[in-house]
């Protein structure tokens, strides 16, 4: 099984409304990551945890929080967007953050901001 | 700054034919190399890697081509099938935090 199923498929939300992404595997992976892919454009790396710790921030505004409640769950708290916050926000998951191991991605939400 | 770069934004083939996908890396602290493939709307999807102390892996249509000296890594699909289009990203790893870095793709198309 190496899959990481992401819910919402789709969300639209006002300015103004909280919403979470919620992101599961269970592979037994200890790393896992949000990535927020614009159109024709790579995925840009937002947050990651190892062994349920925030490993790495990438500069994110404080509008995204993220969690890791377990090892198999990871969510994303969305507060107060802007419109250029719609995007494709991926989940992925490794086996560890320091292995050299691939990274297995989700399907994505497509996050529509109005 | 990029430091993974795919120079070829789209590249057409025949069905049957190899199709031969490009990447050039600057951050030579990188030692490990992925390909993924992407159709739109979905997550990426993993195809294969190769670590630094190799220079070439090969799964089944699919053979990554490291040449660490000129720090390019290729992506040879033969035969190509029209379900191999899509958007190909080259990624790399390695470095202090093992951040994994994407270049900006490029869009294959495999023409029946």
């Amino acid at each position: 099984d190496t899959e990481v199923t992401q819910t919402p498929k789709h969300l639209v939300m006002g300015m103004t409304n909280k919403k979470s992404l919620k992101c599961e595997q269970h592979m037994g992976h200890r790393a896992m990551y949000w990535y927020k892919q614009k159109a024709k454009k790579p995925p840009e790396l937002m947050f990651v945890y190892s062994y349920e710790k925030l490993s790495i921030n990438e500069s994110v505004p404080s509008r995204f929080s993220p969690e890791c409640p377990n090892s198999s769950l990871l969510n994303l708290h969305l507060h107060a967007l802007q419109p250029e916050d719609s995007a494709l926000y991926l989940c992925a998951s490794s086996q560890e953050q320091t292995l050299n191991t691939e990274a297995f991605f989700g399907q994505g939400t497509r996050l529509t901001v109005v | 700054d990029q430091q993974v770069k795919q120079n070829s934004p789209s590249l057409s083939v025949q069905e049957g034919r190899i199709s031969i996908l490009n990447c050039d890396y600057t951050n030579s602290m990188f030692d490990y190399f992925l390909w993924y493939k992407k159709y739109p709307a979905e997550g990426p999807t993993f195809l294969i890697s190769i670590s630094s102390i190799k220079d070439k892996n090969e799964d089944g249509r699919f053979t990554v081509f490291l040449n660490k000296s000129a720090k390019h890594l290729s992506l040879h699909i033969v035969p190509s099938q029209p379900g191999d289009s899509a958007v190909y990203f080259c990624a790399s790893r390695g470095g202090s935090n093992y951040k994994l870095t994407f270049g900006k793709g490029t869009l294959l198309t495999v023409n029946p």
